[in-house]
């Protein structure tokens, strides 16, 4: 099972949208609901953003959205802020055997 | 508040052992699937091995299948990896997380930092 594809980077100014793609196959993205977002600032934990491809866990600001088509998987951060400056890594159910991929990280830069 | 304390990393040489653990507070360890993910450096994050709450299903990534072992104590509340014929390229943060029932990984620990050295 290979890894689910990431822009390497993304940047945006203050109080821009930014959008982050994550492709994957029918394998995973394309079969199942079950897409997550990760926000990854190094030296701590992940921090779920998304689950269930667009639902938001108690906590995390409504300016962080989900989205799905096909085998693509989008994360959009609206109103960006600096805080919003980390890694971010999608992740799909995927099978039986290999339970769960990721992506391959996309660092988000605020200018 | 949920927490995941991972300990155990170091440095070993390729071919050594080493056990991690995880020790969970904060929810009822034994109803809830348990995971190792790691984070080799400068890449991305790698599924590792996940264990059901009483422990009677386990799986692993295809890349570690056959040197690693997962196990919990819910006794304990301690989730472990036992890490065996270790390689250069198992060098990484290993982190524990825990699955929601919405099949999603809702916490994580800080992780543990283990080195192969060849």
């Amino acid at each position: 099972q290979s890894a689910l594809t990431q822009p390497a980077s993304v940047s945006g100014s203050p109080g821009q949208s930014i959008t982050i793609s994550c492709t994957g196959t029918s394998s995973d993205i394309g079969g199942y609901n079950y897409v997550s977002w990760y926000q990854h600032h190094p030296g701590k934990a992940p921090k779920l953003m998304i689950y269930e491809v667009s639902n938001r866990p108690s906590g995390v600001s409504n300016r962080f959205s989900g989205s799905k088509s096909g085998n693509t998987a989008s994360l959009t951060i609206s109103g960006l802020q600096a805080e919003d400056e980390a890694d971010y890594y999608c992740s799909s159910y995927a099978s039986s055997t290999t339970l769960y991929v990721f992506g391959t990280g996309t660092k988000v830069t605020v200018l | 508040e949920v927490q995941l304390l991972e300990s155990g990393g170091g440095l070993v040489q390729s071919g050594g052992s080493l056990r991690l653990s995880c020790a969970a507070s904060g929810f009822t360890f034994s109803t809830y699937v348990m995971n190792w993910v790691r984070q080799a450096p400068g890449k991305g994050l790698e599924w590792v091995s996940a264990i059901t709450g009483s422990g009677g299903s386990i799986f692993y990534a295809d890349s570690v299948k056959g040197r690693f072992t997962i196990s919990r104590d819910n006794s304990k509340n301690t989730l472990y990896l036992q890490m065996n014929s270790l390689r250069a390229e198992d060098t990484a943060v290993y982190y524990c997380a825990k699955r929601s029932v919405t099949r999603t990984f809702d916490y994580w620990g800080q992780g543990t930092l283990v080195t192969v050295s060849s």
